[in-house]
């Protein structure tokens, strides 16, 4: 079975500063997708960047980018320049190759402090 | 973009009563996915289905059943509503292509069981 854990339950960070956030898993699967989305207050869930296991670069999505350890089987997220409009829960989920179905942490609370 | 609707953001039933949630997605996916939400305990799966009139049980499937007669539309029926059964219910949807292809989400609909 897949685990995926997010260890801080809530975080905060100054407006303009940056944040990581980490998550890590375990599979014993090689080839796999990591996702990042993102739940604002009240509002939908969305995707906020992805990673495949194969790729030995980090993918970045303009100030969202990824740390992807995969001997460590860790899949930090960090936010550079955090605004206001990033606070939100944050979940980290994990995809096998074959099937679509997610495995998601508990999720980390995102304050961002004007 | 994809949109997933679905039918109640709020909803209020008692105790013993047999409740539905509808989900519609727009994009002809095949996948489709119930989930709750809870605090502290992430996004759990309950059922998901591959193609219409199909379904497979996901991690917390007991007390609830699905429908997918049409492929568009997903539903999550309480069989007999209880008060643990009160929680954010997400659906959710994905579909073919190349690569990891991530599930959209609907708003959500808050069920509150009395």
């Amino acid at each position: 079975a897949q685990t995926v854990t997010q260890s801080q339950p809530e975080m905060s960070v100054q407006e303009a500063e940056t944040v990581t956030l980490s998550c890590t898993y375990d599979t014993s699967e090689n080839n796999y997708y990591l996702f990042w989305y993102k739940q604002p207050p009240s509002r939908q869930m969305i995707l906020v960047i992805r990673q495949e296991a194969y790729k030995q670069q980090n993918a970045t999505e303009n100030r969202f980018s990824v740390n992807f350890q995969k001997a460590a089987k860790s899949f930090s997220l960090k936010i550079s320049d955090s605004q206001l409009g990033d606070t939100a829960m944050y979940f980290c989920a994990f995809m096998k190759l074959i099937g679509n179905q997610f495995y998601f942490g508990t999720g980390t609370s995102l304050t961002v402090i004007p | 973009d994809v949109k997933v609707t679905q039918s109640s953001r709020y909803l209020v039933k008692r105790t013993g009563e047999k409740v539905f949630l509808e989900c519609v997605q727009d994009m002809d996916h095949e996948n489709m996915f119930w989930y709750r939400q809870d605090p502290g305990l992430g996004l759990r799966l309950i059922y998901f289905s591959y193609d219409v009139k199909m379904k497979e049980k996901g991690d917390i499937p007991e007390g609830y059943s699905v429908s997918r007669e049409k492929k568009e539309r997903f539903s999550l029926i309480l069989e007999s509503a209880s008060t643990n059964q009160t929680s954010m219910y997400l659906c959710a949807s994905s579909g073919p292509g190349q690569g990891p292809q991530p599930q959209h989400f609907g708003d959500g609909t808050r069920l509150s069981i009395l």
